[in-house]
């Protein structure tokens, strides 16, 4: 059973460019978690979903931020016209049921040149 | 918003030593849980602790809750360079979504 899969590993755009990073959760699991990290900080949280379904994103910003954990393929966080402050670790996570451990994956470090 | 505080920030100790760190929280939660986080790498999962529940063991680590002063602890005991990470806390809200919310964690460093 593979672990939280994300993609790619590093991801580098240049201000205005549009990112988009890609996380398949562990096989039966259909909650979604999305957290953001800066260096020497905890972990932000952004964004929960369910299949098909956003259950909260209220840590994540009204514009140029989006997320989908479509009924087929991985969740796609995707940030558009990106700017220096976008860079920063990306770590999905997923879990079978709410309120259990969560699994994460290894990140997609974005920088924004 | 920041849930969860650690204390200390930062920690360095010999192998061989014990290691506690605490957690502090501010609202009422269902589950408190630990996560290490090796340099650059996503987080792992330690051990989660019931709102009901007061102590809990795995392995050479041991947790402690209280809700009553909204604050955790995790001890790990007889250290070895191989724990040398970040540890954090994170808290499971009542009355909202299931979101887990991160302090900002502490910097354990296990000297050989």
């Amino acid at each position: 059973n593979a672990g939280v899969m994300q993609n790619p590993r590093h991801l580098v755009r240049r201000r205005g460019q549009e990112a988009r990073l890609r996380c398949s959760p562990m096989k039966g699991h259909s909650h979604v978690y999305w957290y953001r990290q800066l260096p020497e900080e905890g972990l932000k949280f952004m964004v929960y979903l369910q299949k098909e379904n956003i259950i909260d994103e209220s840590g994540m910003p009204k514009e140029r931020f989006s997320a989908e954990f479509p009924k087929e393929g991985p969740s796609i966080l995707r940030i558009q016209q990106v700017v220096r402050g976008d860079s920063a670790a990306y770590f999905c996570a997923s879990s079978p049921r709410e309120g259990e451990k969560l699994f994460f994956g290894s990140g997609t470090q974005l920088s924004v040149l | 918003s920041q849930q969860g505080e650690e204390d200390p920030q930062a920690l360095s100790i010999q192998e061989g030593e014990n290691a506690t760190m605490n957690c502090s929280y501010k609202t009422s939660i269902n589950n408190l849980q630990w996560y290490r986080q090796n340099s650059g790498r996503g987080l792992v999962h330690l051990i989660l602790i019931r709102s009901n529940e007061r102590e809990k063991h795995s392995g050479r680590l041991r947790v402690t809750l209280d809700t009553s002063k909204k604050s955790s602890s995790l001890l790990i005991t007889a250290s070895r360079a191989a724990d040398t990470a970040s540890y954090f806390c994170a808290t499971g809200t009542q009355g909202g979504s299931e979101k887990l919310v991160f302090g900002k964690g502490t910097k354990l460093t296990v000297n050989p």
